[in-house]
């Protein structure tokens, strides 16, 4: 276990609202990732992070911004949410980038619901 | 973005049985991982394969990483309902800079 709590687990709000998930880790891993799972889907790379102020997109970023101010910490922002976002978030660490077949630790999850 | 596809997507069986699920795609991966998750939980990785051709063995469960590391396949003796789960699998991209996961197999095993 690597430590990762996500914040909020849960949260409803509203089409054209803003909204900030975020993720915290106290096993000072360098890298940390936002994925977001929908049925059929798998997960999909939003963004990611290789270190402090230094991120990059995923797959799936449009609609979506991060960032990373501290080491432990990685925030996901809906800067004004679509119900097409409405999906499980998960936040995941990595001591070593993928290409070292490094090993993804993943949080619980934040299902959020845009009505 | 390199494709993943799993299958089947659904899997229901009685305990006892022998199941396996496959993991496909047209490119090739540096590494590839198995991840299982269950309800309300994130994934947790069961293995990495590194090398074409490679098995690797965990109790009942059997991972190998085809020769020309383009496949992957879980196989599972004696399955239990404690293997029930979401089964992921997931590539590292030869680039280094991605890891792409499949769609999941949704495992059963009914008592």
């Amino acid at each position: 276990d690597a430590g990762i709590t996500q914040s909020p687990r849960h949260k409803v709000t509203e089409t054209g609202t803003p909204v900030t998930l975020r993720c915290h880790q106290t096993e000072n891993h360098r890298y940390m990732y936002w994925y977001r799972q929908d049925p059929g889907h798998g997960l999909r790379l939003i963004h990611y992070s290789y270190g402090v102020k230094d991120t990059d997109k995923g797959e799936v970023s449009d609609g979506y911004s991060v960032s990373r101010s501290k080491t432990e910490d990685f925030l996901l922002t809906l800067e004004s949410a679509t119900s097409s976002q409405t999906s499980v978030y998960f936040c995941a660490t990595a001591q070593a980038a993928w290409g070292f077949a490094g090993e993804l630790f993943f949080g619980e999850g934040s299902r959020l619901t845009v009505l | 973005t390199q494709l993943l596809e799993q299958s089947p997507q659904f899997l229901s069986i009685q305990e006892g049985e022998n199941l396996t699920v496959y993991c496909n795609s047209s490119s090739v991966f540096s590494s590839l991982q198995w991840y299982r998750q269950e309800p309300g939980e994130g994934p947790v990785l069961l293995v990495t394969v590194v090398t074409g051709g490679e098995v690797k063995k965990l109790k009942r469960l059997t991972f190998q990483f085809g020769d020309a590391r383009k496949d992957s396949s879980l196989h599972i003796t004696a399955a239990q309902p404690g293997d029930t789960g979401l089964y992921l699998c997931a590539g590292g991209e030869t680039s280094g800079s991605r890891l792409t996961f499949g769609e999941g197999t949704q495992l059963t095993v009914n008592p």
